[in-house]
């Protein structure tokens, strides 16, 4: 089944504890991203990465990095999360191909920062 | 990407068909409309998308005007499991380094 996968699906942690979100992709899209989206601000995307060792930022990357070395998996990393981090996360792929874009969407990480 | 307008909440009868109207009036020659839905806090799903052609699928419908000011997305036999925010999207397929960005879309609720 074609899918992304995501992380895990919840979490708690403390300010400051080094943390991983896992994003996984089986459809050997390119493209891949993320968002974090938060009550009355809708979605709002982190990174983007259009393939493999190619990252850029979004509109709100502060407090976050991110790597793409394999097609499927794009990773999203809080080094020093704070409480404005706690949101609910999504990852995205999507192929790339003239005309279409459809993007799949994971079933989300709901992250609380303490 | 062209501003949309959707209404911010809309109800329907369980079984029966749930028009959701999307204004799209600054809507340029390569801009596609794209359909989008998320049911509560899970990740948003793709449901159609179209250019100026009407559009069906296994999900939906997807009827443009002739002057691609307007469009609506049709569910033709609406279940409990439909209820869900929608959101119009209009865009350059591939534009703003793929970025979608979702307004607050209408929040379908189906009632049995």
């Amino acid at each position: 089944e074609a899918q992304v996968t995501q992380n895990p699906r919840y979490l708690i942690t403390v300010t400051g504890k080094k943390l991983t979100v896992t994003c996984s992709q089986n459809m050997n899209h390119e493209y891949m991203s993320w968002y974090r989206q938060d009550p009355g601000l809708g979605l709002r995307q982190i990174y983007y990465s259009m393939n493999v060792e190619v990252t850029d930022k979004g509109d709100v990357p502060e407090g976050y990095k991110v790597s793409r070395k394999e097609k499927r998996n794009f990773p999203l990393i809080l080094e020093s999360p704070s409480p404005n981090q706690t949101s609910l996360y999504f990852c995205a792929s999507s192929i790339r191909r003239l005309f279409t874009d459809t993007q799949y969407f994971g079933p989300g990480t709901r992250l609380t920062v303490l | 990407d062209a501003k949309t307008t959707q209404p911010p909440s809309m109800d329907c009868a369980e079984g029966r068909a749930a028009n959701l109207p999307c204004n799209h009036s600054t809507i340029s020659g390569n801009e596609y409309v794209y359909w989008y839905r998320q049911i509560h806090s899970q990740g948003p799903q793709y449901i159609i998308h179209g250019l100026k052609n009407n559009e069906t699928n296994e999900m939906a419908s997807l009827i443009i005007t002739e002057d691609r000011k307007s469009s609506t997305l049709i569910l033709p036999h609406a279940t409990l499991r439909d209820t869900a925010v929608y959101y119009c999207i209009v865009r350059v397929p591939g534009g703003s380094n793929y970025k979608l960005t979702f307004g607050k879309g209408t929040l379908l609720t189906v009632n049995p």
